[in-house]
């Protein structure tokens, strides 16, 4: 069975930063693409990054980019995500995400969800 | 970026009911739609892949059709368990994965 587990959310004042980790089992993690989305409060879904199997290839939302950075670590099956000038409109519960395809590519979909883990950035 | 629709945005139906969620795309996206749900405080689940592929496990009242930029979600007979938000995503064009606004099923 897969299981994604976020975990590293919380509090963090308007330009901190936060560390968001994504433990996984179940599959090969190194075999698939992983993404990040996130949900404000009250709002709908929205795609924030991306990283290929290998973690050679990345990908953002212009919202994030310059901002959060994507990696993961195969050898502990554990996707992360970096986020710093941490901004109001950050706040959100993150979802990890499984692909079915090994790059970050089109024709994909989100085949399994972690539970996600909240990030609140307020003063 | 392809934006998607979807309409309505809410909608009260009973058990039993026959329903069906439109998404339209702002651009052809071919069949490359995939539908969500997600209940309260809970992760979204994968229903629908490529317009009308089930998921493995989900029940089969649920069902997809269209292409081009016109899409429906149609729930055959409502169970007490499909009350939720649904939400299409198109992978025509990807990244951005986008997503549209969601619809909220409600119980009439």
């Amino acid at each position: 069975e897969v299981q994604l587990l976020e975990s590293g959310g919380g509090l963090v004042q308007p330009g901190g930063s936060l560390r968001l980790s994504c433990a996984t089992s179940g599959f090969t993690f190194s075999s698939y693409a992983m993404s990040w989305v996130r949900q404000a409060p009250g709002k709908g879904l929205e795609w924030v990054s991306a990283i290929s199997g290998s973690g050679e290839n990345t990908d953002y939302a212009d919202s994030v980019k310059g901002r959060f950075t994507i990696s993961r670590d195969n050898s502990k099956n554990t996707l992360y995500v970096q986020m710093n000038s941490l901004r109001a409109e950050d706040t959100a519960v993150y979802y990890c995400a499984k692909t079915r395809s090994f790059g970050v590519v089109p024709r994909d979909y989100f085949d399994s969800w972690g539970q996600g883990t909240l990030v609140t950035v307020s003063s | 970026d392809i934006q998607m629709t979807q309409s309505p945005s809410s909608l009260s139906a009973s058990v039993g009911d026959r329903v069906t969620i439109t998404c339209r795309a702002s651009q052809y996206i071919s069949t490359y739609l995939n539908w969500y749900q997600q209940k309260p405080g809970k992760a979204p689940k994968l229903l629908i892949y490529a317009a009308s592929s089930l998921q493995s496990g989900v029940p089969s009242r649920f069902s997809g059709s269209g292409s081009g930029t016109d899409f429906t979600l149609t729930i055959s007979s409502l169970q007490p368990e499909d009350f939720a938000t649904y939400y299409c995503q198109q992978s025509y064009s990807t990244p951005p994965y986008t997503f549209g606004q969601g619809t909220k099923l409600e119980i009439k």
